[in-house]
C-alpha cells in the first residue's frame, strides 16, 4: 500500500538556522511522483517541486534543497538559513504511475515555525 | 501556472442545509477534478475523483450521497455537501488535472473553501 510519513509534527527554529523536513515513502510501483507542498495560514497549496522516481538528482532552488534517496524511500527537504516567512505546514505527497491518475497521498504534514 | 478558483472561500450554515462548492478551471480544460478534505491541523484526504461526463469515484469511507459531486463541463466541478452537520466542518480543497503533452499530467490545486456548519 502507498503510505507517505513525515515524522515530525512540529518544528520550531530560531532565522537564519538550518533546517531538515522528513519525508518517508512506501509503494510497490517503479514509477511514482513525490511532491512537496507548501501551505501557509491561507491554506492555500503552494507547489514546491515535483520529482520522478527515476531522477534521483539533488536539487536546489535558491535556498530550499531536496535529497532524494531511493534505497531508503526517502526525500528530504531543507531549508537553509530559515526566515520567518517560510512559517507554514508542509506536506510531502506521492503520486503513483505509469498511468499517473493524478491521485496523491500525502503525509500528515510539518508544522515549521521560525522565530525572528 | 494554470489557475483553478474555488467559491465560496468561506461559508457558515446551519445544520441540515446543503451547501455548494464550485471548483473552476480557469485557462484550461480538466477532464479530471479531485477534492479533497483537510481538518484542522491534519493532512488532506483525497474524498473522490471527479471525471466529466461520468460518476464520480468515491475513496472508501466517503458517502456518496452525502457529498454530491457534479463534473457537468470540461471546467467546473462541483461538490454538494447534502443536509450538513458540525462534523461536516472542514476545508475542503479541489484540484484539476491538465494533461499535456509529456509523461506527467500538472495537477493544480484551488484556494479551498472553508465550511463550518452550526
Amino acid at each position: 500500500a502507498q503510505k507517505v510519513t513525515q515524522a515530525q509534527t512540529e518544528i520550531s527554529v530560531v532565522e537564519k538556522e538550518d533546517v531538515t523536513l522528513d519525508c518517508v515513502y512506501e509503494t510497490r510501483d517503479t514509477t511514482y511522483y513525490l511532491f512537496w507542498y507548501k501551505q501557509p495560514p491561507s491554506g492555500e497549496l503552494v507547489f514546491l517541486i515535483r520529482r520522478n522516481s527515476f531522477d534521483e538528482q539533488n536539487e536546489i532552488s535558491g535556498r530550499y534543497s531536496w535529497n532524494f534517496q531511493k534505497s531508503t524511500s526517502s526525500f528530504n527537504f531543507t531549508i537553509t538559513a530559515s526566515q520567518v516567512v517560510d512559517s507554514a505546514v508542509y506536506f510531502c505527497a506521492l503520486s503513483e504511475g505509469p498511468g499517473n491518475t493524478g491521485k496523491l497521498i500525502f503525509g500528515q504534514g510539518t508544522t515549521l515555525q521560525v522565530k525572528p | 501556472g494554470a489557475v483553478v478558483s474555488q467559491h465560496p472561500s468561506r461559508v457558515i450554515c446551519k445544520s441540515g442545509t446543503s451547501v455548494k462548492i464550485e471548483c473552476r478551471s480557469l485557462d484550461f480544460q480538466a477532464t479530471t477534478m479531485f477534492w479533497y478534505r483537510q481538518f484542522p491541523k491534519k493532512s488532506l484526504m483525497l474524498m473522490a475523483t471527479s471525471n466529466e461526463g461520468s460518476k464520480a469515484t468515491y475513496e472508501q469511507g466517503v458517502e456518496k450521497d452525502k457529498f454530491l459531486i457534479n463534473h457537468a463541463s470540461l471546467t467546473l466541478s462541483t461538490l454538494t455537501v447534502t443536509s450538513a452537520h458540525p462534523e461536516d466542518s472542514s476545508f475542503y480543497i479541489c484540484s484539476a488535472i491538465f494533461r499535456g503533452v509529456g509523461a506527467y499530467n500538472e495537477q493544480f490545486f484551488g484556494p479551498g473553501t472553508r465550511l463550518t456548519v452550526l
